[in-house]
């Protein structure tokens, strides 16, 4: 079955930049079918979505952070990758990868989600 | 920015039915899903495509769109329920999530 596991410094200090890997295993990320994305969840909070990437290298981000985001993918390593630049302690918060599944144009979900991994910015 | 509503708690006596509701501009017009979280655990997709279960999820979740609204309707609630669960919606081209609903079994 898919699985995605995230990994990268848990660690990033203020106006750095944070950068991730999803790791995805159990599938090949080059399928047609599926987008891949990244969300994240500050402490107690609800979730948002960062940005989502085809194989082919096509991205959609959202606006509130497209100005600091750079989502990459790497089908050799069957990775797709995360950097988030300028973090403030704002950007603390456990991010998820996930596989984004497409019907159709504005029908797509995630499933399944990665274990999530705690970034947390401080000095 | 499109923006998706849910009340953050909702409570429901084991047995009964629980209904979350996730209200956006014409949200009837586009396609939503759900996703339950328990906590510690990443988010599982309980309803997709406005009311598709996914295999492995109980049948006892069900959910329908229309109008400004869209519903995620759980019938007998068991125990095993009680987590936030998270509407989400596609506008021009972007992903939005509701701001969470935690559904309180008691």
């Amino acid at each position: 079955q898919l699985q995605l596991q995230e990994s990268g410094p848990g660690l990033v200090k203020p106006s750095e930049t944070l950068s991730l890997t999803c790791t995805v295993s159990g599938g090949s990320i080059s399928s047609s079918s599926y987008y891949w994305g990244w969300i994240r969840q500050p402490p107690g909070k609800g979730l948002e979505w960062i940005g989502s990437i085809y194989y082919s290298g096509s991205t959609y981000y959202n606006p509130s952070l497209k100005s600091r985001v750079t989502i990459s993918v790497d089908t050799s390593k069957n990775q797709f990758s995360l950097k988030l630049s300028s973090v403030t302690a704002a950007d603390t918060a456990v991010y998820y990868c996930a596989r984004l599944a497409i019907a159709a144009a504005g029908n797509g979900w995630f499933d399944p989600w990665g274990q999530g991994t705690l970034v947390t910015v401080s000095s | 920015s499109y923006e998706l509503t849910q009340p953050p708690s909702v409570s429901v006596s084991p047995g009964q039915t629980a209904s979350i509701t996730c209200s956006g501009d014409k949200l009837g017009d586009k396609y939503a899903c759900w996703y339950q979280q328990k906590p510690g655990q990443s988010p599982v997709v309980v309803i997709y495509q406005d009311n598709k279960r996914p295999s492995g999820i109980p049948e006892r979740f069900s959910g329908s769109n229309s109008g400004n609204t869209a519903t995620l309707t759980i019938s007998g609630t068991q125990a095993m329920d009680e987590a936030d669960y998270y509407c989400q919606a596609w506008d021009s081209s972007t992903v939005v999530f509701g701001g969470g609903t935690k559904l309180t079994v008691l």
